[in-house]
């Protein structure tokens, strides 16, 4: 079992959607965990830390945190075609073990 | 925020040969930077974890005799490949963990391409 699972996609949304991807961890002992965006050819940039159960909002976008279903995700409202990326879910189980997903290509249709 | 600095940003270099890539903090100080390889389509795996004045720590099957890691300072790493064959060919990307009064989390470099003819 991997680490962290994402889905590859492509997930496809229309501008002004809300695009939604998903990430769930394996080891129940994570504590903090991560959104990036990577766009092709580039290194990835952080967009989102999540630490606690719950939501956390930063302008359009909110990730949402269950540890008790060991699942993270983020949303991304009022989609713009500037978000297409590559959306790559991490999970720190503390100390410097920092683990990524394989990440889920968006695009978003304008 | 906090930057790590890494180039060259692209080498292409024959068969044989090795390459030196540069990671530095500029902002802030690193004992800790990692180094990760990411093959096209694929996510990044971890190669190794470079301690300032100690030996880096290898991940499984990572050649540590192939990938020389030096990080001799608190704001430098290397990442040298060594007799770079064409399998080696990939973006490597190098990380550090940001201090929570800049920001907290990891920030990366902005990546090197390389490609072995």
């Amino acid at each position: 079992q991997k680490e962290v699972e994402q889905n590859s996609g492509p997930l496809s949304v229309p501008e002004g959607a809300i695009a939604s991807l998903n990430c769930t961890y394996s080891d129940r002992g994570s504590q903090s965990f991560f959104w990036y965006r990577q766009y092709s050819g580039k290194s990835p940039e952080l967009i989102m830390s999540i630490y606690s159960n719950g939501d956390k909002e930063d302008g359009r976008f909110t990730a949402q945190l269950n540890k008790a279903s060991q699942y993270v995700s983020l949303l991304i409202r009022d989609s713009q075609p500037s978000d297409s990326a590559t959306y790559l879910c991490a999970v720190n189980r503390g100390g410097n073990q920092f683990y990524f997903g394989t990440g889920t290509s968006l695009t978003v249709i304008p | 925020g906090a930057v790590v600095s890494q180039h060259p940003s692209r080498v292409i270099c024959k068969s044989g040969t090795s390459v030196k890539i540069e990671c530095r903090s500029l902002d802030f100080q690193a004992t800790t930077m990692f180094w990760y390889r990411q093959f096209p389509k694929q996510s990044l795996m971890l190669m190794a974890t470079s301690n300032e004045g100690s030996k880096a720590t290898y991940e499984q099957g990572v050649e540590k005799d192939k990938f020389l890691i030096n990080h001799a300072s608190l704001t430098l790493s290397t990442l040298t490949v060594t007799s770079a064959h064409p399998e080696d060919s990939s973006f490597y990307i190098c990380s550090a963990r940001v201090p929570n009064g800049l920001g907290g989390g990891y920030t990366f470099g902005s990546g090197t391409r390389l490609t072995v003819v």
